[in-house]
């Protein structure tokens, strides 16, 4: 079975700093794999994914992930935070179906 | 439809009543998801539907819960006896998977159904 693992429910940063979301990933096979972003009151959308090919990608909003198989891990940055930033963030991984982590609420700081 | 639709939006119901929450995919999206957002739990996986095959059900937590997925659209999601434990927000999303695309397919989430017992 495939599943993902965020660590950190809540992250803080201050607003210009660089944003870390952490994310590890188990699975028998090469994975695929997502960051999902929840916007205060919104519904879940699209950031960016890893199916094959460039293993750093790029987002929306300025962000990326990179994808370590030796790490087995799929960590999400932003360079400089912005206020904008504050939401919820799931990282996922794709096999006959979807499945989630528990997610990481970023807090931005002025 | 040009998103995921679902409904209610709020339920409100008393413990030990049955509820039934409505998703409504994008039209021609052949997987369909349930899951459900806990304060606190993140997504939890609660059942799968993709085409003719067999649903995943794996992740529903007790035989009160059941989904079942009519001429391949429209699915219901029903909670039978409700225990103010099943109060959260119950997401659908729905994707178009092909053997192309296969696991690389970006889920498209309804708004939810926030399920409230007293």
């Amino acid at each position: 079975a495939q599943s993902v693992t965020q660590l950190g429910s809540h992250v803080s940063v201050s607003e210009g700093a660089l944003v870390l979301l952490r994310c590890n990933y188990s699975s028998s096979v090469p994975p695929y794999l997502f960051w999902y972003v929840q916007y205060p009151n919104q519904g879940l959308q699209l950031l960016l994914k890893y199916t094959t090919g460039a293993t750093l990608v790029k987002g929306i909003n300025g962000f990326e992930a990179e994808f370590k198989k030796s790490e087995t891990s799929f960590h999400l940055t932003k360079p400089s935070a912005h206020m904008s930033d504050a939401a919820e963030y799931f990282c996922a991984v794709s096999g006959r179906d979807m499945r989630f982590g528990a997610g990481t609420r970023l807090t931005v700081k002025p | 439809g040009a998103g995921v639709s679902q409904s209610p939006s709020n339920k409100v119901t008393e413990k030990g009543k049955d509820v039934e929450l409505r998703c409504d995919p994008i039209s021609g999206h052949t997987a369909l998801y349930w899951y459900r957002q806990s304060l606190g739990q993140g997504l939890e996986f609660l059942i799968y539907f993709q085409g003719n095959s067999a649903p995943d059900k794996s992740g529903l937590p007790s035989d009160r819960f059941s989904a079942e997925r009519t001429g391949g659209s429209v699915s219901t999601l029903t909670i039978q006896r409700t225990q103010q434990e099943d109060s959260a927000v119950y997401l659908c999303a729905s994707s178009l998977v092909s053997s192309r695309t296969r696991g690389a397919n970006v889920l498209t989430f309804g708004a939810g159904s926030r399920l409230t017992v007293l």
